[in-house]
């Protein structure tokens, strides 16, 4: 039943060392999106998909990057990961174009740093 | 730009105490309000929504009336359980930008309840 999955639930890289997080799902939804969640933090946006659209938030840094092959998956690449991007990373899908509709999330990717 | 601010936690109730969590909302025009819940190691998930003045949404206990006079959307539960324990966090989405829903999400209010 799971409708946005994301894997895998805990990653732990090393400073610099490249690093892909994944995302999938099931509802068939246009829109993707990927949030990062610091410790005790409100999730803040770093892009989103539309179709094959990308968009980047203006305060994303150059580091984070993402690739949609298709409608089911999105990736989250970090080029060279620094300590301070260890949080939870989230995925989450929607339908476009209208206000209210509720955005559906994985569980996150927990995401260490050593 | 807009913004939400949250009550901050963390809050710990006894279990069948009466639950409220303080939202108030900057915003244009007018957004529509979420509440969204965190259970432990698990994604958000949408709690309950309004989208136009004095809607009330509720879920599960829950509610929220959406106050344009007041700029707030203040949750609610008159008698919380155990299992309520989650991290809330409110939050607003004003208008649809390149197809998406730009959630804009107060800091968050850690909710614990003991039996």
């Amino acid at each position: 039943d799971a409708m946005v999955i994301q894997n895998p639930r805990y990653q732990v890289t090393q400073f610099g060392k490249p690093v892909t997080l994944s995302c999938s799902q099931t509802l068939n939804h246009n829109v993707m999106y990927w949030y990062q969640q610091k410790s005790s933090q409100a999730p803040k946006l770093l892009f989103h998909y539309y179709d094959k659209d990308f968009n980047n938030e203006a305060d994303t840094p150059d580091n984070f990057q993402s690739r949609r092959p298709n409608t089911s998956f999105c990736f989250l690449d970090i080029r060279s990961p620094g300590l301070g991007d260890a949080a939870m990373y989230l995925c989450a899908t929607s339908t476009a174009g209208v206000v209210g509709e509720k955005l559906f999330f994985g569980s996150g990717t927990q995401l260490s740093v050593l | 730009g807009d913004s939400v601010t949250q009550m901050e936690g963390p809050v710990t109730l006894s279990e069948e105490a009466f639950l409220t969590i303080n939202c108030t909302y900057t915003a244009t025009g007018y957004p529509s309000l979420f509440w969204y819940v965190q259970y432990p190691g698990e994604g958000l998930q949408l709690l309950l929504k309004a989208t136009k003045a004095d809607d009330k949404g509720s879920n599960k206990g829950f509610e929220a009336t959406y106050r344009k006079e007041t700029t707030s959307f203040h949750l609610e539960k008159g008698s919380v359980q155990v299992s309520d324990s989650a991290v809330y966090f409110c939050a607003l989405s004003g208008a649809i930008i390149q197809g998406a829903q730009k959630l804009v999400f107060g800091q968050g209010t850690r909710l614990t309840i003991n039996p």
